[in-house]
């Protein structure tokens, strides 16, 4: 059973376009959400998180948008580049449960110049 | 290099044998991770430890693989008698229980295999 939802399942942006990744999750204890990339054959790097007391979070050209009452977040890249071109997944965890993340199934991003 | 290191980062191996992993944490980490992500889909958790003390094992986790983290440090992920169906990318990552308990640092995956 995923408990995080996670659309598209792929996506292709013009250089300088905007990418926008949703995710939604249903169990209301979930307080940390983070985003992760990653690159062909290598370990999710973590690019940015949110906890739920916040509705927005901006670090350079990407920015995670928080609906509480929604229960859905999502990440948003500004001005692609190619070497955006990777997959992201979105993933959620709590306190009591020692952090383990749930992730989504991936969204393949693909930046054309 | 301070991250998170995995070896071997490429495993092949017939059915029915036998293999072992290893993850070495961010030093200063006294919580460990291994998740399993099979193509084209997010990481699953397998199994966590605090220091040397393997708090929890997912229902994925079989009795055919064991983890260990007999010091508190490095960790091994082994499982027995592979089957075709455990051919995936094996992550680990670390986290500290104190500040920032939240973060995650993933390795770069060991990508098994099983012929």
């Amino acid at each position: 059973q995923q408990q995080v939802k996670q659309s598209p399942q792929s996506l292709i942006v013009q250089k300088g376009g905007i990418s926008i990744i949703n995710c939604a999750y249903e169990n209301t204890a979930f307080d940390y959400f983070p985003w992760y990339q990653q690159f062909p054959g290598k370990g999710p790097a973590l690019l940015i998180a949110i906890r739920p007391d916040v509705s927005e979070k901006k670090e350079g050209r990407f920015t995670i948008s928080f609906n509480k009452s929604a229960k859905q977040f999502s990440l948003h890249i500004m001005d692609s580049q190619p070497g955006d071109s990777a997959t992201y997944f979105c993933a959620a965890s709590f306190r009591s449960n020692d952090y383990k993340l749930s992730f989504g199934a991936g969204t393949t991003v693909t930046v054309r110049a | 290099d301070t991250g998170v290191s995995q070896d071997p980062r490429h495993k092949i191996t017939k059915r029915g044998q036998n293999v072992t992993f290893r993850c070495d944490p961010i030093s200063e980490h006294n919580r460990l991770y291994w998740y399993r992500q099979t193509l084209g889909q997010g990481p699953e958790f397998l199994t966590y430890f605090q220091n040397e003390a393997q708090l929890e094992k997912s229902r994925l986790l079989s009795d055919r693989f064991s983890a260990e983290r007999p010091k508190g440090s490095f960790s091994t992920l082994e499982i027995q008698r592979t089957e075709q169906g455990d051919s995936a990318m094996y992550l680990c990552a670390s986290g500290n229980s104190g500040s920032r308990q939240e973060t995650q640092y993933f390795g770069p995956g060991t990508r098994l295999l099983v012929l």
